[in-house]
C-alpha cells in the first residue's frame, strides 16, 4: 500500500530565507507526483506536476524534483515571502492512475 | 475560466439526517474525484469516475456513502443517516483524464454533522 509522508510537519523561517520540504513514498510505481498549496479554509492550488519520466519542473520561485527510484520529492522554495505561508501537501498517483495518495502536510509560516 | 466549484461550501445537519453534497467539474473533464479531509488528517480518497461510471467504490468509508455523476459533469455525493465521524471537508477535483494529467480542486464542502 503506497504511504506518503512529508518532513517537517511545520516550518518556520524568516522573510527570505530559501527552504526545502521534503516528501517520501514508499511505491516507485507512479504515474506522477503533485505539490498543492492549501490556505486555511480554502481548497486545493496545484503548484507544480512531475511525470514519473521527469527529474524536475519549475515555476517562478518553485522547484519540485524526483527520484522515483529512491522514493523522494523535494520542493524548493527561493526567497520566501509572507505570502508563502500555507499548508505544502505533496501526493503521487497509485499504481492504476485513478487516485492520489496524499502526505499530511508541511505547514509553513515565513515571518516578516 | 471556470474552475471546480462545489455547494454547498457549508453545511450542518443533524446526526441521523441524509446530506447531499455537489461537484460541478471543469467542462471537458473526463474524470472526477472525490476526496475527505477530516481536521488533523491527511486527505482520504474516496471514489473516481470516468465519464458516468466509478467501478471501484472500495474507498467509500461505508455503505452509508453512495456517489453518481450524470452527463459526465456533475457529481453529488450522498451521505445518508450521517454520523459525527462524517465531519471534514469534502474535496472534488476533475481532470482531462485518468493516470497522467493535473487534478483541479474545488474548494470543498464542509461537513459538520451535530
Amino acid at each position: 500500500k503506497q504511504e506518503v509522508t512529508q518532513i517537517p510537519a511545520a516550518l518556520s523561517v524568516p522573510e527570505g530565507e530559501n527552504l526545502v520540504l521534503n516528501c517520501s513514498f514508499t511505491d516507485s510505481a507512479i504515474y506522477n507526483l503533485q505539490w498543492f498549496r492549501q490556505d486555511p479554509g480554502k481548497g486545493l492550488t496545484s503548484l507544480l506536476l512531475i511525470q514519473s519520466s521527469q527529474r524536475e519542473q519549475t515555476s517562478g520561485r518553485l522547484n519540485a524534483s524526483l527520484d522515483k527510484s529512491s522514493g523522494r520529492s523535494t520542493l524548493y522554495i527561493a526567497a520566501s515571502q509572507p505570502g508563502d505561508s500555507a499548508t505544502y501537501l505533496c501526493a503521487v498517483t497509485n499504481q492504476a492512475g485513478t487516485a492520489l495518495i496524499f502526505g499530511k502536510g508541511t505547514t509553513l509560516s515565513v515571518s516578516s | 475560466g471556470a474552475g471546480v466549484s462545489q455547494s454547498p461550501s457549508n453545511k450542518v445537519t443533524e446526526k441521523g439526517k441524509d446530506v447531499e453534497l455537489r461537484c460541478d467539474p471543469i467542462s471537458g473533464h473526463t474524470a472526477l474525484y472525490w476526496y475527505r479531509q477530516r481536521l488533523g488528517q491527511g486527505l482520504e480518497f474516496l471514489i473516481y469516475f470516468q465519464g458516468n461510471s466509478a467501478p471501484d467504490k472500495s474507498g467509500l468509508p461505508s455503505d452509508r456513502f453512495s456517489a453518481e455523476r450524470t452527463g459526465e459533469s456533475v457529481s453529488t455525493l450522498t451521505i445518508q443517516r450521517t454520523q459525527q465521524e462524517d465531519s471534514a471537508v469534502y474535496l472534488c477535483a476533475s481532470s482531462v483524464g485518468l493516470g497522467l494529467y493535473e487534478q483541479y480542486f474545488g474548494p470543498g464542502t464542509r461537513l459538520t454533522v451535530t
